[in-house]
C-alpha cells in the first residue's frame, strides 16, 4: 500500500478534462513538502510533468497543471488529447521515512 | 540532451549479488545528488537509495536497508548499486535518476532489468 493514495484509474473523452488527485499525511503533503508528477508510457521511464506542485518543466504542454492543498494535490489535463494515455504518478517527501514516497499511480484511458 | 544509461541487470538466485550501474553524460553529475528507483513487473514506483553529489550523504529505503549500498565516482560520471541478500521482492527494473527525494526526480535512465528467480 503507497503513502500517497491514488485512484487507480480515470477516464475521459477527448477534449475534455480530467484531474488525478494526490492524498498524503500530516508527515509529507501536509508537512509542507512539494508534490511532482510524473508520465509514464508503457515500457518506458517516467518523464517528469510537473515539479514543486504546479511548475512544468521546459516542453510539457500548458494542458497540464498541479496544485496543492492540505495533505492533497491534484494533476489536471485539460483537452485531453489521445496521446495522454498514459500512468500518472505523484511523488513528494515523507519526513518519518526519511525519504522519497509515490503514489501508486493512475491509468488514464482516453475514450 | 542529459543521457543516464544504466547497465548490469540480469538473473540472479535468491540469497545472490549484483551490482548496476548508472553512466551519465551530457550532465554535471558532480554537482547533483542521484537515487535509485524501482519498479516491480506491473506495480508502481518505488524509491530505493540517494546518494549526495560529494557522496557525503546515503539513505535506503526500510525494505533495502542493510543489503544495497549506493555510491558513487564522479571521475567516472557514474552511479552503482550494490545489492546483496537478494530475493523475490528484489526483482524489477532499476532507474537512475537525478535527485534525491526531497526535490524531484528530473532526469531518468532507461532501467534495467533484475530478476530474482531460482
Amino acid at each position: 500500500q503507497s503513502v500517497l493514495t491514488q485512484p487507480p484509474s480515470v477516464s475521459g473523452a477527448p477534449g475534455q478534462r480530467v484531474t488525478i488527485s494526490c492524498t498524503g499525511s500530516s508527515s509529507n503533503i501536509g508537512a509542507g513538502y512539494d508534490v511532482h508528477w510524473y508520465q509514464q508510457f508503457p515500457g518506458t521511464a517516467p518523464k517528469l510533468l510537473i515539479h514543486g506542485n504546479k511548475n512544468r518543466p521546459s516542453g510539457v504542454p500548458d494542458r497540464f497543471s498541479g496544485s496543492k492543498s492540505g495533505t492533497s494535490a491534484s494533476l489536471a489535463i485539460s483537452g485531453l488529447q489521445a496521446e495522454d494515455e498514459a500512468d500518472y504518478y505523484c511523488q513528494s517527501y515523507d519526513s518519518s521515512l526519511n525519504g522519497s514516497v509515490f503514489g501508486g499511480g493512475t491509468k488514464l484511458t482516453v475514450l | 540532451q542529459v543521457l543516464l544509461v544504466e547497465s548490469g541487470g540480469g538473473l540472479v538466485k535468491p540469497g545472490g549479488s549484483l551490482r548496476v550501474s548508472c553512466a551519465a553524460s551530457e550532465f554535471t553529475f558532480s554537482d547533483h545528488y542521484m537515487s535509485w528507483i524501482r519498479q516491480a513487473p506491473g506495480k508502481g514506483l518505488e524509491w530505493v537509495s540517494y546518494i549526495s553529489s560529494s557522496s557525503t550523504f546515503t539513505n535506503y529505503a526500510s525494505s533495502v536497508k542493510g543489503r544495497f549500498t549506493i555510491s558513487r565516482d564522479n571521475a567516472k560520471n557514474s552511479l552503482y548499486l550494490q545489492m546483496n541478500s537478494l530475493t523475490a521482492e528484489d526483482t524489477a527494473v532499476y532507474y537512475c535518476a537525478s535527485g534525491s527525494g526531497s526535490g524531484s526526480f528530473h532526469y531518468w535512465g532507461q532501467g534495467t532489468l533484475v530478476t530474482v528467480s531460482s
